[in-house]
């Protein structure tokens, strides 16, 4: 099944306490993204990769690193978390082929830092 | 002013009434389209992308004006089922694409 699988789903840490959320696509997808989603604020964009060892900032990449050393995976780390990356966050991937390409999402890691 | 702009609603219809959402965009050098399904608490799901002459799928209805810079979703013969949060997306260049906060929508018996 195709299919982008993050981990974990739920996640409650403590501030400062450095944590890493995985992602993973099977369709062999160029393009990975993470976003995250706050009421009242919807989904911004964080970080993107077109490629392997391509990176670039999304709209609030502060407070977060990513990095794509292979093509289907692309983590999200937070070196420090804080309260105010508390959030629901979506990994995505889509292909950067010709055409029209939507995304197909994770199932999204909840996350409380206290 | 936000990016992409969506009347975030909540549209209440009946089982069977035609429901329209509109979301306009800033960014004139914008490429691509898409309509997202989001039900609650769980991750988004694509729609459908919206293509420049229009198109459909189903029930479903897809718009685009460039001249004024919007998109549109017609759902006609509205089910149950179709209780979700539709978000646009706009992608304006290769990398960055841009969702809107969603339109919430519910559809009673």
């Amino acid at each position: 099944e195709a299919q982008v699988t993050q981990n974990p789903r739920y996640l409650i840490t403590v501030t400062g306490k450095k944590l890493t959320v995985t992602c993973s696509q099977n369709m062999n997808h160029e393009y990975m993204s993470w976003y995250r989603q706050d009421p009242g604020l919807g989904l911004r964009q964080i970080y993107y990769s077109m490629n392997v060892e391509v990176t670039d900032k999304g709209d609030v990449p502060e407070g977060y690193k990513v990095s794509r050393k292979e093509k289907r995976n692309f983590p999200l780390i937070l070196e420090s978390p804080s309260p105010n990356q508390t959030s629901l966050y979506f990994c995505a991937s889509r292909s950067n082929g010709d055409g029209i390409y939507g995304y197909t999402f994770g199932s999204g890691t909840r996350l409380t830092v206290v | 002013r936000k990016e992409v702009e969506q009347d975030p609603g909540p549209f209440n219809v009946p089982e069977g009434a035609t429901v329209a959402f509109n979301c306009t965009y800033s960014n004139s050098a914008s490429q691509s389209f898409f309509w997202y399904r989001q039900d609650c608490r769980k991750e988004p799901k694509l729609l459908m992308s919206v293509y420049s002459s229009g198109n459909e799928d189903g029930r479903f209805t897809a718009q685009l004006n460039r001249a004024s810079q919007y998109i549109s979703l017609l759902i006609r013969d509205s089910k149950l089922s179709d209780s979700a949060t539709y978000l646009c997306a706009v992608k304006a260049d290769a990398g960055k694409s841009t969702f809107g906060d969603g339109t919430t929508l519910t559809v009673k018996p």
